[in-house]
């Protein structure tokens, strides 16, 4: 089945920037579907971050919309996100997933989440 | 965008129902028929419950049903188990491509 894994650094200082890759198997990412970030402070509730297309077209949350980059590979059958100038209230798992299919308006598949903490 | 209102928690007994309740506005829930649930465990990652407000992927047991009436959305859980305490997420399309989630509602099995 289709599975996906979140990489990248579990820490990562103030003002830097917070690089993630999502990478997908047993489904090539060029066959179509959206991929999206999610990410969940420690003990709080989910926030959407944004989505894309393997064409490249991207989506944002308007409250990060400033800060975040996505980018699609579908060579590498991976897409990823930036997130620039973190600070401590960035600090969260992040979580990929896939939108499904029919509406397309829903995540039918998620990532475990990883970890990122942001301090120096 | 405000996140939707949930209540913070619900609990019941086992072999109860429960509802947990996701209201939204006319520009988000109202407006469209695009709510979706989302089961947390602790520590886990969410699992999809409930799409389109009532439709349910395979696999997911049909004692988990969806509802939408005006700017609220509902999700009901049917002879409650133990293994559905979790925390729960409602999650809407609120028109120009963008969404917003639910605050989380914790169910707790008595």
């Amino acid at each position: 089945q289709v599975q996906l894994q979140e990489s990248g650094p579990g820490l990562v200082k103030p003002s830097e920037t917070l690089s993630l890759t999502c990478t997908v198997s047993n489904y090539s990412i060029s066959s179509g579907y959206y991929w999206g970030w999610i990410r969940q402070p420690p003990g709080k509730g989910l926030e959407w971050i944004g989505y894309i297309y393997n064409s490249g077209n991207t989506y944002y949350n308007q409250s990060l919309k400033s800060r975040v980059t996505m980018s699609v590979d579908t060579s590498k059958n991976q897409f990823s996100l930036n997130l620039r100038s973190v600070a401590a209230a960035d600090t969260a798992v992040y979580y990929c997933a896939r939108f499904g299919a029919g509406s397309g308006t829903y995540f039918d598949i998620w990532g475990q989440g990883i970890l990122v903490t942001v301090s120096s | 965008q405000s996140a939707l209102t949930q209540p913070r928690s619900v609990s019941g007994s086992p072999g109860q129902s429960v509802t947990i309740s996701c209201t939204g506005t006319r520009s988000d829930v109202g407006n469209f028929n695009y709510v979706s649930w989302y089961q947390q465990p602790p520590g886990k990652a969410p699992k999809l419950m409930i799409y389109d407000v009532n439709k349910r992927p395979s696999g997911v047991p049909d004692r988990f049903s969806g509802s939408k009436s005006g700017i609220t959305a509902s999700l009901t859980i049917s002879g409650l188990q133990a293994e559905d305490e979790a925390d729960y997420y409602c999650w809407s399309y609120a028109g120009s491509s963008s969404y917003v989630f639910g605050s989380g509602t914790t169910v707790t099995v008595l």
